[in-house]
């Protein structure tokens, strides 16, 4: 069965700092790739998607992704953080044909002034 | 704006009695989800609607139910709610099924089992 993992549970980084999120995916045919992001007390919006094409894609709020097919990963990206950037990050994998989605645990990212 | 509405946003319901959580959504998708998230967990797909079709995951309980009177509203029922079934509940739309169509998540109800 495919499955989805997100290496960190928990990270706190300063203002300014840069975000790197772990995401890799067990699934060996065509994926469509999602970063949601659920900001305190709120829903989960899309940050970005990737389907095909440019494996580095560019999301809202300066959010940036590479797929990188042979390490079946899409890390999210962000070169400076600010304090609004604190929430919990969400990794997800479409594959068939339903659009059904399978999500990583999250990661709850805390950004400090 | 368009949207997803979940109605309430926090349910507290006892042991055994049954209990249903409602969705709306103003974007005219076809497509319905419903998942369970508890803590620290991902969202776990629980069944959609493809307009009136329903379609069951296989591991989802049977005291999960759930009901698409038209396209904008959707119901989830749990017949006879346990301790374990206290998660956060997330209803989703999205335009049409497919692996490249986004989803659109609404706030999400809690539920808390005494």
């Amino acid at each position: 069965a495919q499955s989805v993992s997100q290496h960190n549970h928990h990270v706190i980084l300063s203002e300014a700092a840069s975000l790197e999120l772990g995401c890799n995916y067990s699934y060996g045919g065509t994926v469509n790739l999602f970063w949601y992001v659920q900001y305190p007390g709120q829903h989960l919006q899309l940050l970005l998607k990737y389907f095909s094409g440019d494996p580095l894609v560019k999301g809202i709020k300066g959010f940036e992704a590479e797929f990188i097919k042979s390490k079946f990963s899409f890390n999210l990206r962000k070169p400076s953080v600010q304090w609004s950037d604190t929430a919990e990050y969400f990794c997800a994998v479409s594959t068939d044909s339903w659009g059904k989605f399978q999500f990583g645990a999250g990661t709850q990212v805390v950004v400090t002034p | 704006d368009a949207m997803v509405i979940q109605n309430p946003r926090y349910q507290v319901t006892q042991f055994g009695k049954p209990v249903t959580l409602s969705c709306s959504q103003t974007l005219n998708h076809n497509v319905m989800y419903w998942y369970q998230q508890k803590s620290s967990q991902a969202p776990k797909l629980l069944f959609h609607y493809y307009d009136k079709d329903f379609n069951n995951e296989a591991d989802t309980p049977d005291n999960f139910q759930s009901r698409r009177p038209n396209t904008s509203f959707c119901f989830l029922d749990i017949r006879s709610p346990g301790l374990g079934d206290a998660a956060m509940y997330l209803c989703a739309t999205s335009r049409e099924g497919g692996a490249s169509n986004e989803q659109f998540f609404g706030p999400g109800t809690r539920l808390t089992v005494l």
